[in-house]
């Protein structure tokens, strides 16, 4: 079946430090990949996604990702992390069809000051 | 404006009590959804539908039953509630549509979310 595994449950950074959350897919075609913020009491947004060509897609936010597909990998980047993206992080896969997505566990990023 | 709205936004209830969640999308969306997020923050979809039609049901207890008066909202309906109902819902909506082969493209659009809470 196909699986979404965040490894990190939580991670911790300094406010201007860079970041990457980890995200790894397993499905056997090339699927459509997707990372959501849900910031406290709030729904998810969607940050960015990637369907095919430029394996290195900009979101919102000064996020980005890079699709490595011998690594399975789908890792959100940001250069310089400010307070305000404290949040949960949620990588998601799209399969078959119907809209299904299906998502990670999620990341909780901490921010220190 | 709110794109995807949900009502209530808390739900506290006895256990085996009857309770409904709304949502309301005003994107002129063809698709909604239902997604339960668990206390680990899990989350995973229960139900889409397309143009009132249902698209995917994952294996939900049929004490769930989504019900879609027109294609702008998708309401929840649980029966019988229990200790595990508990959780947050959210609703979502995206223009794809469903009926159709292929993988979902477009940006799912999520309501704030419903903390249902069964005592």
């Amino acid at each position: 079946a196909q699986s979404v595994t965040q490894p990190d449950i939580h991670i911790t950074v300094s406010e201007g430090a860079s970041l990457e959350l980890r995200c790894n897919y397993s499905y056997g075609a090339t699927p459509y990949l997707f990372w959501y913020v849900q910031s406290p009491g709030q729904g998810l947004q969607l940050l960015l996604k990637y369907f095919s060509g430029d394996t290195l897609v900009q979101g919102i936010k000064g996020f980005e990702a890079e699709f490595k597909r011998s690594q399975s990998s789908f890792n959100l980047r940001k250069p310089s992390v400010h307070w305000s993206d404290a949040a949960e992080y949620f990588c998601a896969v799209s399969v078959e069809y119907g809209n299904k997505l299906v998502f990670g566990a999620g990341t909780i990023l901490r921010v220190k000051s | 404006d709110t794109a995807v709205s949900q009502t209530p936004k808390y739900l506290v209830t006895q256990m085996g009590n009857d309770k409904s969640i709304k949502c309301e999308q005003n994107l002129g969306h063809d698709t909604m959804y239902w997604y339960k997020q668990d206390s680990k923050k899990f989350l995973k979809i229960m139900f889409s539908y397309n143009n009132k039609e249902l698209i995917i049901n994952e294996t939900v207890p049929n004490r769930f039953s989504p019900k879609s008066p027109d294609k702008a909202h998708l309401n929840l309906h649980i029966n019988s509630l229990e200790l595990g109902d508990s959780a947050v819902y959210f609703c979502a909506s995206s223009q794809d549509d469903g009926s159709l082969p292929g993988l979902a493209r477009d940006t799912q659009y999520f309501g704030p979310g419903t903390r249902l809470t069964v005592l």
